[in-house]
């Protein structure tokens, strides 16, 4: 099993700004997945890339893969008050291997 | 859209009580998955089961901690005796296939005091 890594560990910006997050992993991935969690709740599945895939779009989220850096971002166009959450990366080697959750990085979006 | 349910919703306890945790993942899904969170970490595994049978417990502290899903649909988290270090939130979360999108409950709040 390994950790995806967020960086930066938090950042602030203001509502309409954009916000980008990166994440790292160390070996080889099935698929790489994306999390929000809002203060004291669960945790919400934003996306979903596969190791054969470079880029994916749902909504105002990117997302983009770089298999050869072992990299991924997540970037929030046009960021909105209700975007403040922590978000996680998860990378899955696939099989039967855990999903291990990193710390996560706290996103604050100001009004 | 399909949730998955957990209850209850906040603990408080006192340390050396039992304590118990419910969760019915969403109808169909295979895997599901205990996780604990402190305040200010991500989860943490403590167990994932795959239909009735563990697959991974090797960060459950087996001393205290034991889960179950007996006819491989809800489970029950069981913390005895419980100490103040437990104080955390309990993540049920399941998915349809392991390593595939996984679905999380509310989550359920444990304060020992």
């Amino acid at each position: 099993s390994q950790q995806g890594e967020e960086d930066p560990q938090a950042l602030s910006i203001q509502e309409g700004e954009n916000a980008t997050m990166n994440c790292s992993y160390k070996t080889s991935i099935n698929n790489l997945q994306w999390y929000r969690q809002n203060s004291g709740r669960g945790l919400v599945h934003l996306i979903l890339i596969r190791s054969n895939e470079r880029e994916k779009h749902s909504g105002r989220l990117r997302v983009t893969l770089d298999t050869s850096k072992k990299s991924s971002s997540l970037l929030i166009t046009a960021s909105r008050a209700a975007d403040t959450a922590s978000y996680f990366c998860v990378a899955n080697q696939g099989g039967s291997e855990k999903l291990v959750f990193g710390k996560g990085m706290k996103l604050t979006v100001n009004p | 859209e399909a949730e998955v349910a957990q209850s209850p919703r906040y603990k408080i306890t006192e340390k050396s009580q039992a304590v118990a945790f419910w969760c019915d993942p969403i109808s169909g899904h295979a895997t599901l998955y205990w996780y604990r969170q402190i305040l200010g970490q991500g989860p943490e595994l403590l167990v994932q089961f795959q239909d009735e049978s563990v697959v991974d417990d090797s960060q459950l502290p087996k001393d205290r901690f034991s889960a179950e899903r007996l006819k491989g649909v809800d489970s029950t988290l069981k913390i005895q005796p419980a100490e103040l270090g437990d104080s955390a939130m309990y993540l049920c979360a399941s998915s349809l296939i392991s390593g595939n999108t996984i679905y999380f409950g509310e989550g359920s709040w444990l304060t020992v005091v």
